[in-house]
């Protein structure tokens, strides 16, 4: 099994509230991504990260915030949450190749959010 | 833009049975990766097979097999001698040199006791 965490796996929240959602990773990847993906349908990347100090908007736009700050850990932070915001959030981490097809992703277990 | 397809959004099968998941992709790219993923009910997504593109040999993990045809653009998964833990969400995934990294919408598969 890949090593991939994430915390909490659910979370009941306000609108409005601050949150963030945890990543670790303890595989070394540079790679590491955040999905959006609602009960039953297909998964959206929402940001994506190539290492330290990297962070990028992925295809689908979210309000959510990410940082590198360490290769293992990349946290996701909704600053004012909505009940729009409720759904799962994955995370994955894969090596990176320069040139190249390139690596499996690994998936963490989810964190499931809902906003009332 | 490369797209991916799984048409059957649910299957079911009996158990100890085959079933044939479908995927078909669409690139214009001439080497890339593609990937079966499991997401069982509140459960982790694990990576059941994978494939490379440049290999012409169908990618088989143990009850779980692929057939690659890669002019068609077609990848399909096999799964043999179904199980009730075989019950899941599976997606199709396409992986391109750039990094690029595009799933389909995903088949429920229900297993039958």
């Amino acid at each position: 099994e890949a090593d991939i965490y994430q915390t909490p796996r659910y979370l009941v929240i306000g609108t409005g509230k601050k949150i963030t959602l945890e990543c670790s990773q303890t595989m070394g990847h540079d790679k590491m991504y955040w999905y959006q993906q609602d009960p039953g349908m297909e998964l959206h990347l929402i940001h994506y990260s190539y290492g330290v100090n990297s962070t990028e908007k992925g295809d689908l736009s979210s309000e959510s915030t990410v940082s590198r700050i360490r290769t293992e850990h990349f946290p996701l932070t909704l600053e004012s949450a909505r009940p729009s915001h409720t759904s799962q959030y994955l995370c994955a981490s894969s090596e990176y190749r320069i040139r190249g097809p390139q690596e499996t992703q690994y998936f963490g277990p989810g964190t499931r959010l809902l906003v009332l | 833009a490369q797209t991916v397809t799984q048409s059957q959004p649910e299957m079911s099968v009996q158990e100890a049975e085959t079933v044939t998941l479908s995927c078909t992709y669409d690139t214009s790219e001439s080497d890339y990766y593609l990937f079966w993923y499991k997401q069982p009910p509140s459960r982790q997504m694990i990576l059941v097979i994978r494939q490379e593109a440049y290999k012409q040999q169908n990618a088989t993990e143990n009850r779980f097999s692929v057939n690659f045809q890669k002019a068609a653009k077609s990848f399909s998964l096999k799964i043999s001698d179904s199980q009730l833990g075989d019950a899941a969400m599976y997606f199709c995934a396409y992986r391109s040199w750039d990094d690029k990294i595009i799933f389909g919408k995903g088949t429920r598969l229900h297993i039958l006791p």
